[in-house]
């Protein structure tokens, strides 16, 4: 089945240790999205990518950052993760941005920062 | 400023009809969604309205005015696996999705 993955689906990490989150596809959709969801919050857009051209949001901060090495992969690199980091990060895909295209979900990953 | 008001928390009861409401104020419109989102996973997509009237697919409809900058999502004949949170997005003149924090619906025995 034509899916998003993500891992891992849970991840730990150190007030201010490094950690990279992953992302694939292989729905073969153009764009790829990163949203930051905290507990019965919306989701909040972090950045997303058509094709290679990267689109970061006004208030993401500078301690996100991101990859797309190819169509397929896209990954979620936190800096410095900070206590308020806590949350779970959302993939998301869509075949074209500007339009009405449906964004299908990975199942997320949940992240701790102790 | 860019807004989607939903209800907090819904209850009902295994069985009945449930209506999520979901009012939206956007710079521009182009359409509106419905997801779900089973606690702790990733949200599930459930509609797609852009013009004015109710859709209907199996027990879940959805309605929207555009007029009125409003939606439900109407949900029949509930079983309890439809408990879940259920997110209200509008898409703006950017084709930006503006997502409001979601109803979290109970359902009861």
């Amino acid at each position: 089945d034509a899916m998003v993955i993500q891992n891992p689906r849970y991840q730990v990490t150190q007030f201010g240790k490094p950690v990279t989150l992953s992302c694939s596809q292989t729905l073969n959709h153009n764009v790829m999205y990163w949203y930051q969801q905290k507990s019965s919050q919306a989701p909040k857009l972090l950045f997303h990518y058509y094709d290679k051209d990267f689109n970061n949001e006004a208030d993401t901060p500078d301690n996100f950052q991101s990859r797309r090495p190819n169509t397929s992969f896209c990954f979620l690199d936190i800096r410095s993760p900070g206590l308020g980091d806590a949350a779970m990060y959302l993939c998301a895909t869509s075949r074209e941005v500007g339009g009405t295209d449906t964004q299908y979900f990975g199942p997320g990953t949940r992240l701790t920062v102790l | 400023g860019q807004n989607i008001d939903q209800p907090t928390e819904m209850t009902a009861t295994e069985g009945a009809i449930v209506q999520i409401n979901c009012t939206y104020q956007t710079s521009g419109f182009n359409g509106l969604f419905w997801y779900q989102q089973h606690a702790g996973e990733a949200p599930t997509f459930l509609s797609y309205n852009v013009l004015d009237g109710l859709e209907e697919k199996g027990r879940f409809s959805s309605f929207l005015s555009r007029s009125k900058g409003y939606s439900y999502l109407l949900l029949k004949e509930l079983q309890m696996k439809d408990s879940a949170s259920y997110l209200c997005a509008a898409l703006d003149s950017n084709y930006q999705l503006i997502w409001g924090a979601g109803t979290k619906l109970i359902i009861k025995p």
